[in-house]
């Protein structure tokens, strides 16, 4: 089944203790970014990659790393979470670019800080 | 610059109830493309829609339908029959050929369809 996984689903964290939000697809996208979903702003885009060894950042991208060593995976790395980073977060890929390929999303992994 | 406007936070409605979600647009590329997704209460997000700004022929698909206009940049959208599996946030984006890296994201609307 084509689809993009992102694990773990649920996570409860401190401050300071870092973390990574794992995420993979199966579809041989080359694009793929990371958003996070807080309430009354909608999705903010994190990071974004075209491609292997390719990334960018996004809109706040301040307190995250990303990495794509392989085309298939693009972690999310929080070297020292802090609790303005607990939010809902996804994962997203499309074959190309977000321009004219419908994003493939993730089913979201909860963070929360403490 | 490139901007959703969602402005309809919250909608009710009563199911069988037809319901029009709305979408504002800003951009200075002539060529784009415009989607929406739907996020129910599980959480996923799902893609709905994506329309080429050189074609702005409506489109309908079962209950669901779209309303591009140009002349008012706009992409509404329309659930005829509303039910309450409709019940979601909807999402509206906007993604430019010369920043075909970005897409960028409307609030959202939530969609509550009462029984």
């Amino acid at each position: 089944e084509a689809q993009v996984t992102q694990n773990p689903r649920y996570l409860i964290t401190v401050t300071g203790k870092k973390l990574t939000v794992t995420c993979s697809q199966n579809m041989n996208h080359e694009y793929m970014s990371w958003y996070r979903q807080d309430p009354g702003l909608g999705l903010r885009q994190i990071y974004y990659s075209m491609n292997v060894e390719v990334t960018d950042k996004g809109d706040v991208p301040e307190g995250y790393k990303v990495s794509r060593k392989e085309k298939r995976n693009f972690p999310l790395i929080l070297e020292s979470p802090s609790p303005n980073q607990t939010s809902l977060y996804f994962c997203a890929s499309s074959f190309y670019s977000s321009y004219n390929s419908p994003l493939h999303f993730g089913n979201g992994t909860r963070l929360t800080v403490t | 610059a490139q901007k959703v406007t969602q402005a309809q936070t919250e909608i009710s409605v009563v199911e069988k109830e037809d319901v029009t979600l709305d979408c504002v647009y800003e951009t200075r590329d002539t060529t784009y493309y415009l989607f929406w997704y739907k996020q129910p209460p599980s959480g996923e997000l799902v893609f709905l829609i994506r329309r080429n700004s050189f074609d702005e022929q409506n489109e309908i698909s079962g209950r669901y339908s779209w309303n591009f206009q140009k002349s008012t940049s706009s992409f509404n959208f329309t659930i005829t029959a509303s039910q309450v599996v409709d019940s979601a946030v909807y999402f509206c984006a906007l993604s430019e050929a010369e920043r075909d890296d970005k897409i960028i994201f409307g609030k959202g609307t939530r969609l509550h369809i009462l029984p």
